[in-house]
């Protein structure tokens, strides 16, 4: 159990695109979702927290109105990245925490790879 | 500003040998502590995770924990070539879920 999916694997879109990730969880319900973002050679690094039913809370210095987190049910959430540039090209993952069961574990999706030409 | 320090690496171990990853944190609030790996171009899976001081054994794995020296260790032992990878530490603080997480440690089994 506790398999997260991530949809699409990788990306490449054009300077000034929008691109939208979605973050299920397959086999559990997760109230609260995480998208991190990771660039090479380096740690994860959060991003914002996603809740279901209610707004995101974001890191600081992570622009909300440049990535635009929903989280409408207990198994989705998105991640949109608008008016996406060339140094938004990273590797986005995200995670879910389960509503029930073992502590607070965190279990991570595949990650996405986004590329911005 | 909540820290998490790993040693950046490479560690190197031949194959069979026990491969010993440290971990150290800033936040004396923490209250649950993780090991993930993470293969190249893959996202971080989880390995183990500690609440309480003392060991965890699960399997090749045994995590340490030391609240009191902020300090948190993973052991694999008869370490394999598949277990090459970057490790990573986090660390969840007391008022909330979220992880921050350490850099890294790469990890090299040799045949």
């Amino acid at each position: 159990g506790a398999v997260v999916s991530q949809h699409p694997s990788w990306v490449i879109c054009k300077s000034g695109t929008s691109v939208k990730i979605e973050c299920r969880s397959l086999d559990f319900q997760a109230t609260t979702m995480f998208w991190y973002r990771q660039f090479p050679k380096q740690s994860l690094m959060l991003m914002a927290t996603s809740n279901e039913g209610s707004k995101a809370t974001y890191e600081q210095g992570v622009e909300k109105d440049k990535f635009l987190i929903n989280h409408a049910s207990l198994t989705l959430s998105t991640l949109t990245v608008t008016s996406a540039h060339p140094e938004d090209s990273s590797f986005y993952i995200c995670s879910a925490k389960r509503t029930s069961g073992p502590g607070d574990t965190q279990y991570f999706g595949p990650g996405t790879r986004l590329t911005v030409l | 500003q909540k820290e998490v320090e790993q040693n950046s690496g490479p560690l190197s171990v031949p194959e069979g040998a026990i491969a010993s990853l440290n971990c150290t944190y800033s936040d004396r609030g923490s209250q649950s502590f993780f090991w993930y790996r993470q293969y190249s171009g893959k996202s971080p899976e989880l390995i183990m995770f500690i609440y309480s001081n003392g060991d965890k054994e699960d399997g090749r794995f045994t995590a340490q924990l030391n609240k009191a020296s902020q300090y948190v260790s993973l052991l694999i032992r008869d370490s394999q070539p598949s277990d090459s990878a970057t490790y990573l530490c986090a660390v969840r603080g007391g008022s909330n879920y979220k992880l921050t997480f350490g850099k890294g440690t790469l990890l090299t089994v040799n045949p």
